[in-house]
């Protein structure tokens, strides 16, 4: 069945980097771009960005420029999202998601 | 952007009854809107895409309604199982912004 796994919940301290993978199944992996959405705890859910798994076109949430980075991996049909110089603010579960299909999301946190 | 602003931000309702979500966009965006459902601890459902188009396998009691700016999702006599928080997702453009949530909860 068609299915995005996730890596698994990290812990950082501030100001470091952390990197997601989401490995897609069951399905052609370049008929679907992806999208990387976030749930800070108790909120609502924050779209981050999308990219291509066919050309690696890319579009970010403005927010999010120039500390993330949305790479795809096609031999493995996996996608990977960094965020860069984290904050405690960070502190989130982040999912891939595409379409009707969402992964079961990474829990990052962020703490010294 | 897009902003994308639903009401009420919670609605509590009992067992049969009908509760009615709404969801603004700031911009016309024809029909590109999906409502999801998100129980805790949990990762978002898609109910409907396409302002009103019912995913496969998602009770006829859900339904969406709308186009342009102005959209709606409706349930026609609450189950106990769908008592959880509600999200309208824009795609007509990037940022593919999400509504704030509208918590459903038993009265």
């Amino acid at each position: 069945q068609v299915q995005l796994v996730q890596s698994g919940p990290e812990v950082k301290k501030p100001g470091a980097s952390v990197k997601v993978s989401c490995k897609a199944s069951g399905y052609t992996f370049t008929n679907y771009g992806l999208s990387w959405v976030r749930q800070a705890p108790g909120q609502g859910l924050e779209w981050m960005g999308w990219i291509s798994t066919y050309n690696d076109d890319i579009n970010y949430a403005q927010k999010f420029q120039g500390r993330v980075t949305m790479t795809t991996d096609t031999s493995t049909s996996t996608v990977y999202m960094e965020l860069r110089s984290l904050r405690s603010d960070d502190t989130a579960v982040y999912y891939c998601m595409r379409t009707a299909v969402w992964g079961q999301g990474t829990t990052v946190i962020v703490s010294s | 952007d897009i902003q994308m602003t639903q009401s009420p931000s919670s609605v509590s309702g009992s067992v049969g009854d009908r509760v009615i979500i709404t969801c603004r966009a700031s911009h016309d965006i024809e029909s590109w809107l999906a409502w999801y459902q998100q129980k805790p601890g949990k990762a978002p459902k898609l109910l409907i895409s396409a302002a009103s188009s019912l995913e496969t396998g998602v009770p006829s009691r859900f339904s969406g309604r709308g186009s342009g700016t102005d959209f709606t999702l409706t349930i026609t006599s609450l189950q106990p199982e769908d008592y959880a928080t509600y999200y309208c997702q824009q795609a007509k453009s990037f940022p593919y912004t999400f509504g704030q949530g509208t918590k459903l909860e038993m009265k």
